[in-house]
């Protein structure tokens, strides 16, 4: 049971555009959403995070938005720069239903993404 | 550099063997998480730990595996008589505190243990 989604597997952005990935998740006790980067042979890295008590939040070029009614997280890049190519993992945590609480995280299968000069 | 440090970076065991893993949290961090990789899969929790306690162990697979993190000395992953499908990407993660719902401190993640059983 796939509990947090990432349904493209990879996204192709030019340099200097906006890159957008996307994030879908089930489990309505979630409430703090996180995305990570990871480059091959390292661990993966957080970038931003959201609280389900708002609907965005921004960090120099990174942007996520939450949209709860549709379950729905999104995080946008801009622009996009070269070193920003990496595998994009969307994860979420929270909720008293969840054994031990604490920062037990739900990954996704993560977009690689590539940003193309 | 005072952060996660898991050892080794690779590991190579034959089908039977065991296998040990070690995770150092960052300094100042009491609490530890393991998440394997699997190829072409996101991050899958295992189990998380505090200094001589699992508070939650609920993604172990039932047999073969177990997970300590004593009072000195690093958190310690051990797979005992490994199989192929074994094979993945060990990450340790370590936080400051157990912040509960809402939490608002990261995980913090180590570089990794790559395990192939042969």
């Amino acid at each position: 049971d796939q509990q947090v989604k990432q349904n493209s597997p990879s996204l192709s952005v030019q340099e200097g555009r906006i890159s957008i990935l996307n994030c879908d998740y089930t489990n309505s006790m979630f409430d703090y959403f996180l995305w990570y980067k990871k480059y091959p042979a390292e661990g993966p890295t957080f970038l931003i995070s959201i609280s389900s008590i708002k609907d965005k939040n921004e960090d120099g070029r990174f942007t996520v938005f939450l949209n709860k009614s549709a379950k729905h997280l999104s995080l946008h890049i801009v622009p996009s720069q070269p070193g920003d190519s990496a595998v994009y993992f969307c994860a979420a945590s929270g909720g008293r239903g969840l054994t031990g609480g604490g920062n037990k995280l739900t990954f996704g299968t993560g977009t690689q993404l590539k940003v193309e000069l | 550099n005072a952060g996660v440090m898991q050892n080794p970076r690779h590991l190579v065991r034959r089908r039977g063997q065991e296998a040990r893993l070690r995770c150092s949290p960052m300094k100042g961090h009491s609490h530890v998480y393991w998440y394997r990789q699997l190829p072409e899969e996101g991050l899958k929790f295992m189990v998380y730990l505090q200094k001589e306690n699992i508070i939650d162990e609920s993604g172990m697979p039932k047999e073969r595996f177990s997970a300590e993190f004593p009072k000195e000395g690093p958190s310690i992953l051990r797979i005992q008589q490994v199989v192929r499908g074994d094979s993945a990407a060990y990450f340790c993660a370590s936080s400051p505190l157990r912040t509960g719902t809402g939490a608002n401190s990261p995980l913090h993640f180590g570089n990794g243990t790559r395990l192939t059983v042969t």
